[in-house]
């Protein structure tokens, strides 16, 4: 059964950089599915940050274009999210999930969720 | 960008009543409609993909109708665990993804 792990800190200073990654277990990254990263400020709704293709091919937010970067490690079958210049806008939880192509890219599998606080 | 709007965002109803939640979007799409689950702490749960079909594992009293631009999550007799927080979310004219604001089903 495919699992999604997530790994990265819980506390980042304001202008600087939010990095996470999601590793992948039970199955491959290099499938059809897509893979991408969800937000969740506190007491509000998901937000959708951007998603990625085994073959590099990436779509982001509008709202975020700027300042977001998803990649993916094919060796370590895992993938990873970089928010840029972070403020307090950005603390939420954020949960990387699985766009799977066999129930028309909903989201199917999710990872654990990281509570990252932006805060000095 | 497809806008969803849920309705009501607060449903509160007692165990065994009917539970139907709506999700409006700003333009006629078709299929790529899900509906999640999410508990306090919890990721969301898939429940229904491509508009009406149940995922792996949810119970038959979870069902999923609609066309165009209006869809519905119906419960049709609301167990204990099934109050939590409902999102709906569109991947058909993608990118962006976009989600519902959330519909909240609290006990009466």
């Amino acid at each position: 059964q495919e699992q999604l792990h997530q790994s990265g800190p819980g506390l980042v200073k304001p202008s600087g950089t939010l990095s996470l990654t999601c590793a992948v277990s039970g199955g491959s990254i290099n499938s059809s599915d897509w893979w991408t990263w969800v937000r969740q400020p506190p007491g509000k709704g998901l937000e959708w940050i951007g998603d990625i293709y085994h073959r590099g091919n990436t779509n982001y937010s509008p709202s975020l274009k700027s300042r977001v970067t998803i990649s993916l490690d094919k060796s370590k079958n895992q993938f990873s999210l970089s928010l840029h210049s972070v403020t307090a806008a950005d603390t939420a939880v954020y949960f990387c999930a699985r766009q799977r192509a066999t129930v028309r890219f909903a989201m199917d599998v999710w990872g654990q969720g990281t509570t990252v606080t932006v805060s000095s | 960008e497809i806008v969803l709007t849920q309705a009501p965002a607060t449903l509160s109803l007692s165990p065994g009543e009917r539970a139907t939640l709506s999700c409006r979007a700003s333009q006629t799409f078709s299929g790529y409609l899900a509906w999640y689950q999410q508990k306090p702490g919890q990721a969301p749960r898939l429940l229904i993909y491509d508009t009406s079909n149940r995922a792996a594992g949810v119970p038959a009293r979870f069902s999923g109708s609609g066309s165009g631009t209006d869809f519905t999550l119906t419960i049709s007799s609301v167990e204990p665990e099934d109050f939590a927080l409902y999102f709906c979310h569109q991947r058909s004219n993608w990118p962006p993804v976009t989600f519902g604001q959330g519909t909240r089903l609290e006990i009466k």
